[in-house]
């Protein structure tokens, strides 16, 4: 079986701080990984992934993620985030077996205060 | 610049009645996905498509149907709404198959209250 843990469900953090949210996953095949971001009242939006290469991947509006194969991480950050980065962000893995499909953490939502 | 449309965005209905949740992408994308948005569950898979008339179930599939003969739309039905399946619903679509990944564009969701 495999899972995605996002052990934080909310983040609180003020404005041009740096934030780190961590995404650890279980899979018993190799797998990609993704973070997605959702606006109030908006469907999904892909931030950033990781499907071969460079650990380092960086995403839009900023934001990069680490990929740790031995630690089973893909941990996202942010040097300085705004008000606007205020959202619900999803950790995501896609399984590279035939079964297509994404599995998701349970979200993490980051509130940026002034 | 359609994209990938769903409808309607909010629904409210009653336990017992059926509802068909839309969607519709203008991508001619061959794989479809519906998910619902729970608190504490993140996005869950429902069911999924890999073309016209090929459907799968997902990891939630019980309570609901889905169909597909046009490419285009795939509609999710709720055959009698119970309140557990009071949820945000989003559809998604993906390129072709295969573990080459194909990135899943996701709608903008249907919020239902079943009371």
């Amino acid at each position: 079986a495999q899972s995605v843990t996002q052990l934080d469900s909310q983040v609180p953090v003020f404005e041009e701080a740096p934030v780190e949210l961590r995404c650890n996953y279980s899979s018993s095949v190799s797998v990609y990984l993704f973070w997605y971001v959702q606006y109030p009242n908006q469907g999904l939006q892909l931030l950033l992934k990781y499907l071969s290469g460079s650990t380092l991947v960086k995403g839009i509006n900023g934001f990069e993620a680490e990929f740790n194969k031995s630690q089973t991480s893909f941990h996202l950050r942010k040097p300085s985030v705004h008000i606007s980065d205020t959202a619900e962000y999803f950790c995501a893995v896609f399984r590279m077996d035939s079964s297509y499909k994404l599995i998701f953490g349970s979200g993490t939502r980051l509130l940026v205060r002034p | 610049d359609a994209g990938i449309t769903q409808s309607p965005r909010y629904k409210i209905t009653e336990t017992g009645r059926q509802v068909t949740l839309m969607c519709h992408q203008t991508w001619s994308h061959s794989y479809m996905f519906w998910y619902r948005q729970d608190l504490g569950h993140g996005l869950r898979l429902i069911y999924y498509s890999a073309a016209a008339d090929i459907t799968d179930k997902g990891e939630v599939p019980d309570g609901y149907v889905v169909s597909r003969s046009k490419t285009e739309n795939f509609p999710l039905t709720l055959e009698s709404a119970t309140r557990s399946q009071t949820s945000v619903y989003f559809c998604a679509s993906s390129r072709t198959s295969g573990n080459n990944y194909n990135e899943q564009f996701f709608g903008p969701g249907t919020r239902l209250t079943v009371l």
